[in-house]
């Protein structure tokens, strides 16, 4: 099994659409979640982290469920910018310093 | 704003070579990393270092080395390229307390004829 696991999609969805990305994760005692996106060709780019509260962020929605060792992403109102890959990471917890990252899920926002 | 840069976006060398692939960062992060990116596989680790002339292996190190004599610099080689090499490579660095978020160069991707 994966340590994370994502959905790869794609997912194609109009613009206005709202569309959620969900991601596992196998480590219980990991500590720390982001998403990141990466554009084609391009590096990732830490998008926000996630909390165990939830957080928000303009359109951007993360939910942590510790219980069921999995994150989420919604992403309301989508735009044609807002294609690209989405990147689930986890840190190992400890004191690792290094993350695990998702193999991603590809998103598509069509006019 | 964290400054992550690598050497070169495209590189083209030839099987058997050595190959040199260079990143430096600016905000004095101890964390440094190196990872390649193939489709349908991800992101996968070669190795990290979290201080000066240290180094450790990650999940693929086979066929690769890396040195880190200056905090702000880490050097992937490849001692002798091969053709199953050729990838994105992305270098990124993190602030020294664990579980702190990557900061990624532009990426290099390499060709290895």
């Amino acid at each position: 099994r994966k340590e994370v696991e994502q959905d790869p999609g794609p997912f194609n969805v109009p613009e206005g659409a709202t569309v959620a990305f969900n991601c596992t994760y196998s480590n219980s005692a990991s500590q720390s979640f982001f998403w990141y996106r990466q554009d084609c060709r391009k590096e990732p780019k830490l998008l926000m982290s996630v909390y165990s509260s939830g957080n928000e962020d303009g359109r951007f929605t993360a939910q942590l469920n510790r219980a069921s060792q999995y994150i989420s992403l919604l992403i309301r109102d989508s735009k044609l910018s807002d294609s690209a890959t989405y990147l689930c990471v986890v840190s190992p917890g400890g004191s690792a310093r290094q993350l695990t990252f998702g193999s991603g899920t590809q998103l598509t926002v069509l006019p | 704003d964290v400054k992550v840069t690598q050497s070169s976006r495209y590189l083209v060398k030839r099987t058997g070579e050595k190959v040199f692939l260079e990143c430096v960062q600016d905000m004095d992060h101890e964390n440094m990393f190196w990872y390649r990116q193939d489709p349908g596989l991800g992101l996968r680790l070669i190795y990290f270092s979290y201080d000066v002339k240290m180094k450790e292996k990650g999940d693929i190190p086979e066929g690769y080395s890396v040195s880190r004599e200056k905090k702000e610099r880490f050097s992937l080689i490849l001692e002798s390229a091969s053709t199953n090499q050729t990838s994105m490579y992305l270098c990124a660095s993190s602030p020294p307390s664990s579980n702190q978020p990557q900061h990624f160069g532009d990426g290099t991707r390499l060709s290895i004829l």
